[in-house]
């Protein structure tokens, strides 16, 4: 069955400090889809990211990194120099196969807060 | 105006009572979906809807319906509303995948909170 940890259920940082919030999956799957989405408190989601299982590419947009490593099935995310704005739980997810109940697996959620 | 609108934003309701929440698109996809996030077991998927003709239950579909009415539009009801249908009820779309693609990224409508008393 998929499975997607997150193991930090909260992080606080000071702003200015870099962050790497933790994603480890389970799939067996090889082709597969990892997102990261953002859940700020206002409540809505926001995506973030989608990276295919054959791009192990690192992605940087602005102050945000991803590192992926299939060799340790790991989806980091990194928020360089932090901001309060940042504060935020945010979600690493992966693709169900086709057909299944669920589409996409989401981890439980790491709640950053970032103090000023 | 957002691409991805929930009516209402929050409701409070009894048991027993039959509730729709709505959910509406302006951008063009294909595929819709309904969450419901609780504290804990994070987001669960409902029911999703790959076009008009095309609806499938997805994790948690008991005491719950969909009515696709149009492609912008997808609605979710509670025949008869339970107190743990209490949560944070998501709509989301995508497009649907192109040729040698699984699927895309979900966008996200701003939720609704529904609370069964």
């Amino acid at each position: 069955a998929q499975k997607v940890t997150q193991a930090q259920t909260e992080i606080s940082v000071v702003e200015k400090e870099d962050v790497t919030l933790d994603c480890v999956y389970e799939t067996r799957d090889t082709t597969y889809y990892l997102f990261w989405y953002k859940q700020p408190p206002s409540g809505e989601l926001v995506f973030l990211i989608r990276r295919n299982s054959f791009d192990e590419q690192n992605e940087i947009s602005g102050r945000y990194s991803w590192n992926f490593q299939k060799s340790t099935s790991s989806f980091n995310f990194t928020i360089t120099a932090s901001q309060v704005v940042d504060s935020a739980v945010y979600f690493c997810a992966l693709s169900e196969p086709p057909g299944s109940a669920r589409q996409l697996t989401f981890g439980s959620g790491t709640q950053l807060t970032v103090l000023p | 105006d957002a691409d991805v609108t929930q009516t209402p934003r929050n409701r409070i309701t009894k048991t027993g009572k039959r509730i729709m929440l709505e959910c509406s698109q302006t951008k063009g996809h294909d595929r819709m979906y309904w969450y419901r996030q609780d504290p804990g077991l994070g987001l669960r998927l409902i029911y999703y809807s790959f076009d008009v003709k095309d609806i499938n239950k997805g994790e948690i579909s008991d005491g719950y319906s969909v009515s696709r009415q149009a492609q912008a539009k997808f609605s979710l009801s509670l025949e008869s509303a339970i107190p743990n249908q209490t949560a944070l009820y998501f709509c989301a779309t995508s497009d649907s995948p192109s040729l040698g693609e699984l699927l895309y990224e979900q966008y996200f409508g701003p939720g609704t909170r529904l609370t069964v008393t």
